[in-house]
């Protein structure tokens, strides 16, 4: 069945440094992959989608990655501030089927 | 904008009560979608709608549950009868185009004692 890992359940970094966090999926071949983010409390919101041929997409201070061979997406926030802390999930969607989320990084960004 | 709007915020009732959610989509989005978050599970698609009407329901648990939507602007999510292992935040969602960023209300928080 498909899976949708996304390493580290909680990421602590340092304010100004740049957060990585990582999409790993198996058995899913996603036409488009989606980041979210989720603060205590409220629903996700939109951040960035990027599609199985694009390898890289920007705003702002926020970078995707999607590597279709390793299947893999990288979600980096650059010059990180305390208001990013938040949790991040990503999430997968194909031509058949509809958003499949995965479990979310808990994001905290230290003063 | 309005975003989506659910009601309501917080349910708490025992179990064996019916339980309705509701959700109001941005206006002009023709797909809905119903989610339930748990911590165990994460969140987790329930089923949608495209332009009022079901379009896959298999993400329904039980057939406890059951949801409509009258109209374009309205819809809801029912669950009779309600059991604990219900309890989770439950999200609606709408988009304007198929596989396009999804708009979030801020969810039911649903406790079934």
């Amino acid at each position: 069945s498909q899976k949708i890992e996304q390493n580290s359940e909680a990421l602590n970094i340092q304010e100004g440094k740049t957060a990585t966090l990582t999409c790993n999926y198996t058995n899913y071949s996603p036409a488009y992959l989606q980041w979210y983010r989720q603060d205590p409390g409220r629903g996700p919101v939109f951040l960035l989608l990027i599609r199985e041929n694009e390898k890289e997409k920007r705003k702002e201070r926020l970078k995707v990655t999607f590597d279709t061979t390793l299947k893999q997406s990288l979600f980096h926030i650059t010059a990180s501030q305390p208001a990013d802390s938040a949790t991040y999930l990503c999430a997968l969607s194909g031509s058949a089927r509809q958003l499949t989320f995965g479990s979310g990084t808990q994001l905290t960004v230290l003063p | 904008d309005a975003g989506v709007i659910q009601s309501p915020r917080h349910e708490v009732t025992e179990m064996g009560q019916e339980v309705t959610l509701r959700c109001k989509p941005i206006s002009g989005h023709d797909y809905l979608f119903w989610y339930r978050q748990t911590m165990m599970r994460g969140l987790e698609l329930l089923i949608y709608f495209n332009n009022n009407v079901p379009i896959d329901d298999s993400g329904m648990p039980e057939d406890r549950f059951s949801a409509k939507m009258p109209n374009a602007s309205f819809s809801t999510l029912k669950i009779q009868p309600s059991e604990p292992r219900d309890s989770a935040v439950y999200f609606c969602a709408s988009s304007d185009r198929i596989n396009q960023p999804q708009h979030f209300g801020d969810g039911t928080r649903l406790s079934i004692l």
